[in-house]
């Protein structure tokens, strides 16, 4: 069963401090490594797929990193705006094509 | 372009009672997805469908939960009797036919009373 772990829990930040959130993974064959953002009361938005082992993505202060047993999402001199929720998700090559989720890292910065 | 739109966005309901959840897709996303999210939790898939087929419903649990995408475009997630557990936010997602980019709806989220 495709299993993916998340810490930590929750992060707070001093605006402009630098850090990384950890996505721990195990999956049967890895189709696909998810990054998405989540703000209260909204649904997930989608960020960054990543495919293979050493393939990074980046979108303004967020860049998405694989290996093959983890993925890190580094955020660079964040803002208040990047207060969320930031979940991973894992595809598995086989079987259909449901995405597993982790239980999220909520992020705050403080201003 | 118009996001997926959910309906009703809160319903608080008793137990036992019946709830049902709408969800209009973007426009020409033939896959839809239906999403429950506990509190703390990621979100865990319902059913899928293709266009009007559900193609995996295999979390779904039929004693209580059923859905219908009749043609093929909105879908009607519904829970009859509710229970205490069913409390949650219930998500919509559809795409283009490219499962690795899912667009999110807002939610519903019910409290069960």
């Amino acid at each position: 069963e495709d299993q993916v772990t998340q810490s930590p829990e929750a992060l707070r930040l001093q605006e402009g401090e630098s850090s990384s959130l950890n996505c721990s993974y195990t999956v049967s064959g890895l189709r696909g490594l998810f990054w998405y953002r989540q703000d209260p009361g909204k649904g997930p938005e989608f960020l960054f797929t990543l495919y293979s082992a050493g393939e990074e993505k980046e979108k303004e202060r967020l860049k998405a990193t694989l290996t093959k047993k983890e993925s890190f999402l580094h955020i660079t001199a964040p803002k208040p705006e990047d207060s969320a929720t930031y979940l991973c998700a894992v595809r598995s090559n086989f079987g259909n094509e449901k995405l597993t989720f982790g239980t999220g890292t909520r992020l705050t910065i403080i201003p | 372009e118009a996001g997926v739109v959910q309906s009703p966005r809160y319903k608080i309901i008793e137990k036992k009672q019946p709830v049902a959840f709408w969800c209009n897709p973007i426009s020409g996303h033939n896959t839809l997805y239906w999403y429950l999210q506990n509190l703390g939790q990621g979100p865990e898939l319902l059913i899928r469908y293709e266009n009007e087929e559900a193609v995996d419903d295999s979390q779904l649990p039929k004693d209580r939960f059923s859905a219908e995408r009749l043609k093929g475009v909105d879908s009607t997630l519904k829970i009859q009797p509710a229970e205490l557990g069913d409390s949650a936010v219930y998500l919509c997602a559809s795409s283009a036919g490219d499962p690795d980019t899912q667009y999110f709806g807002p939610g519903t989220r019910l409290t069960v009373l």
